[in-house]
């Protein structure tokens, strides 16, 4: 079957950096995208990675290793407003297949 | 631009009954996604239309969802007849290619 795992909490202090990991299982892999979810609303876009290595975007920074099936978004100079869901996804040949979820408290 | 536009926000019903939610995407987004959300649990796939067609609906759990998007348009997603575990946040969310997809607010069922 096809898989994404990440951690369902993580917890970090404000102004800090924090990285949420994702490794997945899938066939068809076209490439990785992060979405953050707060609570009751919709999931919004961040970053996507085709291939490997870094993309920075700001505060917010994407990774992928392909031949690692592995990928992690870091979040730097945390803010309160960063407290959410952060979701992993896998861009296969016919759909997006989502992660759990990761849930990033932050502590001020 | 509008964004993509789901209706109802909220809908309660009695097991048995059917819901019909429905969803507008992004005008000129061929791609359009359903998704449900179980709280605490993964934001699950179950079909992608691209214009009119099926793409995957491999998603789906069961004969009693069925998702039409006439025209290439809209979109909506039938529940007939509902069950308990059917509750969730149905989210659609759509795009032109594959790497971003923007989603609508969400359609909460709640199945009594």
């Amino acid at each position: 079957g096809q898989s994404l795992e990440q951690p369902s909490e993580v917890t970090a202090v404000e102004g800090a950096i924090v990285q949420i990991n994702c490794t997945y299982q899938t066939s068809g892999f076209y490439g990785l995208s992060w979405y953050q979810q707060h609570d009751g609303g919709a999931p919004t876009f961040l970053s996507y990675n085709a291939l490997d290595g870094l993309e920075e975007t700001g505060r917010f920074s994407s990774f992928l290793s392909r031949s690692d099936s592995y990928g992690y978004l870091l979040l730097q100079e945390l803010q309160m407003k960063d407290s959410a869901s952060y979701f992993c996804a896998c861009i296969l040949d016919d759909k997006i297949i989502f992660g759990k979820g990761t849930r990033l408290h932050i502590l001020p | 631009e509008a964004g993509v536009t789901q209706f109802p926000s909220h809908s309660v019903i009695e097991k048995g009954q059917t819901v019909t939610l429905r969803c507008d995407p992004i005008s000129g987004h061929d791609n359009l996604y359903w998704y449900r959300r179980v709280m605490g649990k993964e934001i699950k796939f179950l079909l992608h239309f691209v214009k009119e067609s099926k793409q995957d609906e491999s998603g789906m759990p069961n004969n009693r969802f069925l998702a039409e998007r006439t025209g290439g348009t809209y979109s909506t997603l039938k529940v007939q007849p509902a069950e308990l575990e059917d509750s969730g946040v149905y989210f659609c969310a759509s795009s032109q290619g594959h790497t971003d997809l923007t989603f609508g607010a969400g359609s909460r069922l709640t199945v009594l």
